[in-house]
C-alpha cells in the first residue's frame, strides 16, 4: 500500500519559476527522503530529512517535514528546464523489518 | 561496478512464459529491494534482501513472482506464467545496510512487456 501521496499528480511552471511539491503519509516515520526518476527509468536520491529535523537545504532545493501533520514539502528554486522530471518523496521505518514505502509521485514539467 | 546493474534493459515476453531479472548491486553493499512500477505510476515494494536475515517477500504480489540472492550479492526476480498485468519497470536498488536513514541506489530498471 501507498504510504506516501503526493501532490499535485502534475505541475508546469516555467522556467526561473519555482516548483512546489508536497508529499502526506500515514504513520509515523523515521526519515522522509525525495527522490528523482527521469523518463521512467533509475531513480536519484535528492535529499534526506529525518524525523528529527524541521528543514534542510541542498542546493536550489528546500525539503521541509511537519511530523504532526505528517507531510513534507520539497520546493525546488529557480527551476530550470533540465529539473523537469518525477519526484517522489519516501518514508522509512521499521515494522518487522526495515520498510521503505514511495509516494505515486509528483510530474513536473519546467517550460523554457 | 560503479553503481547497481541491472539486466536485460528491456524484454519482450509472450504471455504465459517464464523471465528472469538480473540485479548486481554496489559492491559491499547488504541490503538489496525490487520494486516494481507500472506505467505511470508509483514505486510498488516487491522485496527486500538484508545479509544473511530471511527476506521480506510481504510485497510479492502472487506465487508466480520469486527472487533470490546468492552469495549475499546478485539477485535474480523469477516471474512465472507472466501475465499481461506483469508489464512494468522492475527497479532494483542497494544500500550499505538496510537501515533507517542510508540512502538507496537504485538501477536504470528492467522493462517488461508481455504479449
Amino acid at each position: 500500500s501507498q504510504q506516501g501521496e503526493e501532490d499535485p499528480q502534475a505541475l508546469s511552471i516555467q522556467e526561473g519559476e519555482n516548483a512546489t511539491m508536497n508529499c502526506s503519509y500515514k504513520t509515523s516515520i523515521n526519515n522522509l527522503q525525495w527522490y528523482r526518476q527521469n523518463s521512467g527509468r533509475g531513480l536519484v536520491h535528492l535529499i534526506l530529512i529525518r524525523s528529527n529535523e524541521r528543514e534542510k537545504h541542498s542546493g536550489r532545493l528546500r525539503v521541509t517535514l511537519d511530523t504532526s501533520k505528517k507531510s513534507s514539502s520539497l520546493l525546488i528554486t529557480a527551476s530550470r528546464a533540465a529539473d523537469t522530471a518525477s519526484y517522489f518523496c519516501a518514508t522509512d521505518r521499521w515494522a518487522g523489518s526495515y520498510q521503505l514505502t514511495f509516494g505515486k509521485g509528483t510530474k513536473l514539467s519546467v517550460i523554457p | 561496478g560503479a553503481g547497481v546493474s541491472q539486466s536485460p534493459s528491456n524484454k519482450v515476453t509472450e504471455k504465459g512464459k517464464d523471465v528472469e531479472l538480473r540485479c548486481d548491486p554496489i559492491s559491499g553493499h547488504t541490503a538489496l529491494y525490487w520494486y516494481r512500477q507500472s506505467l505511470g505510476q508509483g514505486l510498488e515494494f516487491l522485496i527486500y534482501f538484508q545479509g544473511n536475515s530471511a527476506p521480506d517477500k510481504s510485497g510479492l504480489p502472487s506465487d508466480r513472482f520469486s527472487a533470490e540472492r546468492t552469495g549475499g550479492s546478485v539477485s535474480t526476480l523469477t516471474i512465472q506464467r507472466t501475465q499481461q498485468e506483469d508489464s512494468a519497470v522492475y527497479l532494483c536498488a542497494s544500500s550499505l545496510v538496510g537501515a533507517s536513514g542510508n540512502t538507496i541506489y537504485f538501477g536504470e530498471g528492467s522493462w517488461l512487456t508481455v504479449v
